[in-house]
């Protein structure tokens, strides 16, 4: 069966440092990767996704992931953290073959000025 | 110019009635979905249609039974409400058939309370 965890309920990170959260998954065959955000009372936004090719796959405001087939992981990362990138933030997995998106548990980002 | 529209935001009810949330889409989109976002913020896969027909249906009690009049509607009806219904349901959309991995496009949520 298809899973994928986001080990960290919270992460901390000042304004102006790299931030990193965290996802691995659990799939047969090939996974597609996806990462949303969700902020306070609001509905999930696409961020980004990796289906195949470069493992760093870039994404909207500035955000990126980097695909580790090795160790099943796919971490959301950015270079300069934003007071404004405080949100929820939601890893998923959709196994090949199949029409269902499984996601994570999410992660709470909180950057601090 | 909402994508993804959902109503009402808020719905508070008691328990033993029925409810129904509706789902719109304005993206032309083929398939649309019904998640379920609880008060620890788990996000799990409901019902999903795509073009009106059921392609995904999950352990869900049957007394939730969606609706799909046409591609951009799905309506999502809940007979006998119970305490543990009360949640965050989320409406999404995607065009799964010509592009499989396409994102999905949410609505900004029904918040359910059920007293």
């Amino acid at each position: 069966a298809q899973s994928v965890a986001q080990p960290e309920d919270q992460v901390n990170v000042a304004e102006g440092n790299p931030l990193t959260v965290k996802c691995t998954y659990s799939v047969s065959g090939n996974p597609y990767l996806f990462w949303y955000v969700q902020y306070p009372n609001r509905g999930l936004q696409f961020l980004l996704k990796y289906i195949t090719g470069d493992n760093l796959v870039k994404g909207s405001y500035g955000f990126e992931a980097e695909f580790n087939k090795s160790q099943t992981s796919f971490h959301l990362k950015k270079p300069s953290a934003l007071v404004s990138d405080s949100a929820l933030y939601f890893c998923a997995v959709r196994a090949f073959n199949t029409d269902k998106l499984i996601f994570g548990t999410g992660t709470r980002l909180q950057v601090f000025p | 110019d909402t994508a993804v529209s959902q109503t009402p935001k808020y719905l508070v009810t008691q328990m033993g009635n029925d409810k129904s949330i509706k789902c719109e889409q304005n993206l032309g989109h083929d398939t649309m979905y019904w998640y379920k976002q609880d008060s620890k913020k788990f996000l799990k896969i409901m019902f999903s249609y795509n073009n009106k027909e059921l392609i995904i249906n999950e352990t869900v009690p049957n007394r939730f039974s969606p609706k799909s009049p046409d591609k951009a509607h799905l309506n999502l009806h809940i007979n006998s409400l119970e305490l543990g219904d009360s949640a965050v349901y989320f409406c999404a959309s995607s065009q799964a058939d010509s592009r499989p991995n396409s994102p999905l496009h949410f609505g900004n949520g029904t918040r359910l309370t059920v007293t």
